[in-house]
């Protein structure tokens, strides 16, 4: 069964400190795996787009690791701002169609603290 | 910025209200979703359409309808509201992919959301 689990559910941490967040899936075959940061009442913004043969992406403060032999995927998140108080979702697409089925996680609920 | 836009942001009404969420974009992608999500779930596909007069049931059945008679416009509409149709709702698009283009992606563009209470 195709699945994306994220870990963790929630996260809380301080103004100005690392986090990563990680997400594991068995989506099968694999197209590409997104994140996205949505903020609460808002709609999900795509944060990174890695495909089978990116490692890693950077977008400013954050950077995205794919491991496709173990299917694992990371956020790491540098020096944390308040701003960055969302939830972040995991993304993945199969290549089972044109349209490229989309398997969303549950989201990690990170909370910066000042 | 993505050029996505719900209407309305905020929405109460009584149960058996015909109520209709509104969904355009000025980026003229074919392809447009709804995706209902429910505080700590994962999003779930209720329709998509292809392209004008193109629509299809997602994941998730849903008792809302849709149409796309313009490719900018795609708006759901529920004929008798209930209090289980309480939610978020999430209007997206994507552009298709043209010929072999290695650049596209598929990224998913979202609209801010309507929320939907059912009394």
């Amino acid at each position: 069964k195709n699945q994306v689990e994220q870990s963790p559910q929630s996260l809380i941490i301080l103004e100005g400190k690392n986090c990563t967040l990680q997400c594991n899936y068995t989506v099968s075959p694999f197209s590409n795996l997104r994140w996205y940061k949505q903020d609460t009442g808002r709609g999900p913004v795509s944060l990174t787009i890695m495909t089978f043969s990116e490692n890693t992406k950077s977008n400013g403060r954050y950077t995205a690791t794919l491991d496709a032999d173990t299917k694992q995927s990371s956020l790491h998140i540098t020096a944390s701002q308040l701003s960055d108080s969302a939830s972040y979702i995991c993304v993945v697409s199969d290549r089972g169609s044109t349209l490229g089925r989309l398997y969303f996680g549950r989201g990690t609920q990170l909370t910066v603290w000042p | 910025e993505a050029d996505i836009y719900q209407t309305p942001r905020y929405l109460v009404i009584g149960t058996g209200k015909k109520i209709t969420l509104e969904c355009s974009q000025t980026m003229g992608h074919d392809k447009m979703y709804w995706y209902q999500q429910d505080p700590g779930m994962e999003l779930h596909l209720i329709h998509y359409s292809y392209g004008v007069n193109s629509t299809e049931k997602g994941d998730l059945s849903s008792e809302s309808t849709v149409s796309r008679i313009r490719t900018e416009h795609f708006p759901l509409t529920l004929e008798s509201a209930r209090p289980s149709h309480t939610s978020q709702y999430l209007c997206a698009s994507s552009e298709s992919m043209r010929g072999t283009s290695s650049k596209w992606t598929g990224e998913l563009f979202f609209g801010e959301g309507s929320r939907l209470t059912v009394l």
